[in-house]
């Protein structure tokens, strides 16, 4: 079965400084995969997708995700976090022949210090 | 504007009460899905449907039923026999399945509290 790991459950950041958040997955086959953002008491926002078509993904609000197959991650950066940043974010995957399933990490939660 | 709402956003239960979570989607989607989330535990799946008429089970459907009777619509029921139905419960929906990345959308959630 397939599974994600999100390293850290909480990251604290000052703002400006870059935002690191690490996802490593377990497949055999590269999957495609998913970062989501949720702010508190809201559903889930889509960041960025990787479909196979470029190992550099970017996102809205500045986001990007660099797909490394030898490393099987799937992390997401952004250069300058800002206080809007504060949120949970989820990496999730789905196996590329078995419909649309997701599994989902454990989430990460960033606090943007000022 | 198309979306995905769920109602009710706050929901209080008294224990051995079923209780039923409503969502709607206007984005013309085939399939919807139905989360649930912990504290920690990211999103865990309690049932799917690809169609209508069809649904399955996820990892976590014990004690939660479905129906899915429109294309628009998927409620889900929180039954007496979940033992720990304190949670975030959301609701999705995506195109078909196995259409190449497409991405599951997201409703705003419905808080269910067991008193």
């Amino acid at each position: 079965a397939q599974s994600v790991t999100q390293l850290g459950s909480h990251v604290s950041v000052s703002e400006g400084a870059l935002v690191l958040l690490r996802c490593n997955y377990s497949s055999s086959v590269p999957p495609y995969l998913f970062w989501y953002v949720q702010y508190p008491n809201q559903g889930l926002q889509l960041l960025l997708k990787y479909t196979s078509a470029a190992t550099l993904v970017k996102g809205i609000n500045g986001f990007e995700a660099e797909f490394k197959k030898s490393e099987t991650s799937f992390h997401l950066t952004k250069p300058s976090a800002h206080m809007s940043d504060a949120a949970e974010y989820f990496c999730a995957v789905r196996p590329k022949a078995a419909g649309n399933k997701l599994t989902f990490g454990g989430g990460t939660r960033v606090l943007v210090k000022p | 504007d198309g979306g995905i709402t769920q109602s009710p956003k706050y929901l209080f239960r008294k224990e051995g009460q079923n209780v039923t979570l409503s969502c709607e989607q206007n984005l013309n989607h085939d399939a919807m899905y139905w989360y649930r989330q912990d504290p920690g535990q990211g999103l865990r799946l309690i049932y799917y449907s690809q169609i209508v008429n069809d649904f399955q089970k996820g990892d976590i459907a014990e004690g939660y039923s479905v129906s899915r009777e429109k294309k628009e619509s998927f409620p889900l029921t929180v039954t007496s026999a979940q033992k720990n139905p304190t949670a975030f419960y959301l609701c999705a929906s995506s195109l078909i399945p196995g259409q190449g990345a497409d991405e599951q959308f997201f409703g705003p959630g419905t808080r269910l509290t067991v008193l």
